[in-house]
């Protein structure tokens, strides 16, 4: 089956900029989704088809993905923003259809 | 507004059969536009994707838990239903249903239930 994986954690400064990684083989030719979820809350939709924003979403969080990387960026972190994020494909010819990322927690120190 | 509702057992004892139900309202169950489906998350583990079903109830499962899983939908009622049979505390997680867009290729979950915990215990 498919594997993504995350880093366990990234830390970074309020105001600075936070990149979160997803790895997986040749993930440039899938589309990635990415999930926020903060303690004790259901994962929250931020970014789908590698760079597209939810309304409600704001413009701090892009997304963007090539070759056997897919990144998150959050720019100008807030301390709202700590949480743990997710990247997740979904393709026809896998099984499992939907596969989930490793997870990163992101704290903001 | 789309909303999603977990309902069940919090408590089940091994062996017997995990079962949720998720409510939908504020949108139709049976739009053609969605898939449906149910993913869990063991306490302080990462989400695992347990299955998908269609209105017109095609189902979709994840081959680890396949042989376990039952996934049905009554769009009479705007629900959808799992049913995870032979549990063990392995199967111990907060159990989230979610609606799935699909388009171009790909799925993505945008609407999520706030999701429930079941423990499996004697």
């Amino acid at each position: 089956s498919y594997v993504l994986t995350q880093p366990p954690s990234v830390s970074v400064a309020p105001g600075k900029t936070a990149r979160i990684t997803c790895g997986g083989n040749n993930i440039g030719s899938k589309s990635v989704h990415w999930y926020q979820q903060k303690p004790g809350q259901a994962p929250v939709l931020v970014i789908y088809y590698d760079s597209d924003r939810p309304s409600g979403i704001p413009e701090r969080f892009s997304g963007s993905n090539s070759g056997n990387t897919a990144t998150l960026t959050i720019s100008r972190v807030e301390a709202g923003d700590e949480a743990d994020y997710y990247c997740q494909v979904w393709d026809s010819s896998s099984d499992p259809l939907y596969v989930f990322g490793t997870g990163t927690k992101v704290t903001v120190l | 507004q789309l909303q999603l509702q977990e309902s069940g057992p919090g408590l089940v004892k091994p062996s017997e059969t995990l079962s949720l139900t998720c409510t939908v309202s504020g949108g139709s169950i049976s739009s053609s536009s969605y898939y449906w489906g149910w993913i869990r998350q063991p306490p302080g583990k990462g989400l695992e994707w347990i299955g998908s079903i269609y209105y017109s109830g095609s189902t979709y499962y994840n081959p680890s838990l396949k042989s376990r899983v039952t996934i049905s939908v009554d769009t009479s009622k705007n629900q959808f239903s799992l049913k995870l049979s032979s549990v063990t505390a392995a199967d111990t997680a907060v159990y989230y249903c979610a609606r799935a867009h699909c388009s171009g290729g790909s799925c993505h979950l945008g609407h999520w239930g706030q999701g429930t915990l079941v423990t499996v215990s004697s």
